[in-house]
């Protein structure tokens, strides 16, 4: 079935930590791919997105996220976490001929020690 | 700028009971798309709508319906309630009937269904 796969489901890093998350998704064609995070009590917020370009796309807080086509991959990653960054990361895809529709995965929770 | 809201933050029904669900998307936003969200898992789709007419539909039985108004505000409505129907119930609205600038996410209403 056509899905969006997160690896991690929990990842617990400490402060300056590098920070990478997998998602894989299994949609042919041209995809909108998205990164959304929901921070403890608060509501989804749009992280980044890429639609078309420069497959390497920076977002909000130091987040950036690499599209790699060969691989229906898109990982986030930010240099150096902070205690802030703890937080619920979801991945989305906009499947193709069907873009008023995203399709999430099942999230990765993140948890940084101060 | 307002974002997306939703009414009511919560709502706790009993089985065989409807629900009305409310949003008002971020002012100037055609589209609105709902999702329900169970707890530990990612958003699932369940409408789009876009100038008051259903774009998207996924797959969800028919006790679950929508409507979008004049003023692109929107209801989902849940019939027959089950104990399943418990969750999240996010409401996301975007500028046009594609996420070609993206959707942005409401508070929620979690529904709790005894």
């Amino acid at each position: 079935a056509q899905s969006v796969s997160q690896h991690n489901h929990h990842v617990i890093l400490s402060e300056a930590a590098s920070l990478e998350l997998g998602c894989n998704y299994s949609y042919g064609g041209t995809v909108n791919l998205f990164w959304y995070v929901q921070y403890p009590g608060q509501h989804l917020q749009l992280l980044l997105k890429y639609f078309s370009g420069d497959p390497l796309v920076k977002g909000i807080k130091g987040f950036e996220a690499e599209f790699i086509k060969s691989k229906f991959s898109f990982n986030l990653r930010k240099p150096s976490v902070q205690w802030s960054d703890t937080a619920e990361y979801f991945c989305a895809v906009s499947p193709p001929g069907n873009t008023g529709k995203l399709i999430f995965g099942q999230g990765t929770t993140l948890q940084v020690k101060p | 700028d307002a974002g997306v809201t939703q009414s009511p933050t919560h709502l706790i029904k009993t089985r065989g009971q409807h629900v009305t669900l409310r949003c008002s998307p971020i002012s100037g936003h055609k589209s609105v798309s709902w999702y329900q969200q169970v707890l530990g898992q990612g958003p699932q789709f369940i409408f789009q709508y876009y100038e008051k007419e259903e774009r998207g539909r996924g797959n969800f039985p028919d006790r679950f319906s929508a409507r979008q108004f004049p003023n692109y505000s929107s209801e989902l409505n849940v019939n027959a309630l089950l104990l399943g129907d418990s969750a999240l119930y996010l409401c996301a609205s975007s500028a046009e009937t594609g996420v070609v600038g993206a959707q942005y996410f409401g508070p929620g209403t979690r529904l709790l269904v005894l």
